[in-house]
């Protein structure tokens, strides 16, 4: 069966530190990945998608930039990160744009 | 432009009570698809069921049913006989099919409803 990694869990970084978060999938081949943040008031917007290694997709502008080294890896990043980078980060994988979107378990990040 | 809404914003009900959380969708597509998932306090977002827009057919899973309507662009979810665990946020999605070009299935999120089931 497959699995969703995110970690970590939980993190408190300062305004202008860098940032990463990492997601891993498990048992399955050439996923869709995806990367959704979800602030206060529990709106879910789309950050980043892929469809495969090296391909990125953004949905919004922002200080965050998103990679893809491996087929089943997926990486959120900041060099600096801002107060309003604050949320609950989500990862999230389906075999394509027809099917189901499965999350991770998620990381919430405050910065301070 | 698609849109994903949820107008019911908190709803709290008592153990054994019937509740249905509202889903209306706007799309302009032909093919697209829905969802719902279920966001428990521990925050991960777990999902219930995907309906495709070429299947109107009802669905039910154990106490959960979901009514499916293209004429008003519903997709409403139904708990029947609430218990305590079912309390958490709950979310409709909206996937477009790839007839506008490179949606990669990307979901559409409404802001989520967010019950309480009181024992």
């Amino acid at each position: 069966s497959q699995t969703i990694h995110q970690w970590p869990a939980t993190l408190v970084q300062p305004v202008g530190s860098p940032l990463s978060l990492e997601c891993t999938v498990e048992g399955t081949s050439n996923p869709n990945l995806y990367w959704y943040r979800q602030a206060a008031g529990r709106g879910l917007q789309l950050l980043f998608y892929s469809v495969g290694i090296g391909q990125i997709s953004s949905e919004v502008p922002q200080n965050l930039s998103a990679s893809r080294p491996q087929d089943r890896q997926f990486i959120l990043s900041s060099k600096k990160l801002l107060l309003s980078d604050s949320g609950f980060y989500l990862c999230a994988w389906s075999l394509g744009g027809a099917f189901e979107q499965y999350f991770g378990p998620g990381t919430r990040l405050t910065v301070t | 432009a698609q849109k994903v809404t949820q107008a019911q914003t908190e709803i709290s009900v008592v153990e054994k009570e019937d509740v249905t959380l509202d889903c209306v969708y706007e799309t302009r597509d032909t093919t697209y698809y829905l969802f719902w998932y279920k966001q428990p306090p521990s925050g991960e977002l777990v999902f219930l069921i995907r309906r495709n827009s070429f299947d109107e057919q009802n669905e039910i899973s154990g106490r959960y049913s979901w009514n499916f309507q293209k004429s008003t662009s519903s997709f409403n979810f139904t708990i029947t006989a609430s218990q305590v665990v079912d309390s958490a946020v709950y979310f409709c999605a909206l996937s477009e099919g790839l007839n506008y070009g490179g949606s990669q299935g990307n979901l559409i999120f409404g802001k989520g409803t967010k019950l309480s089931v009181k024992p």
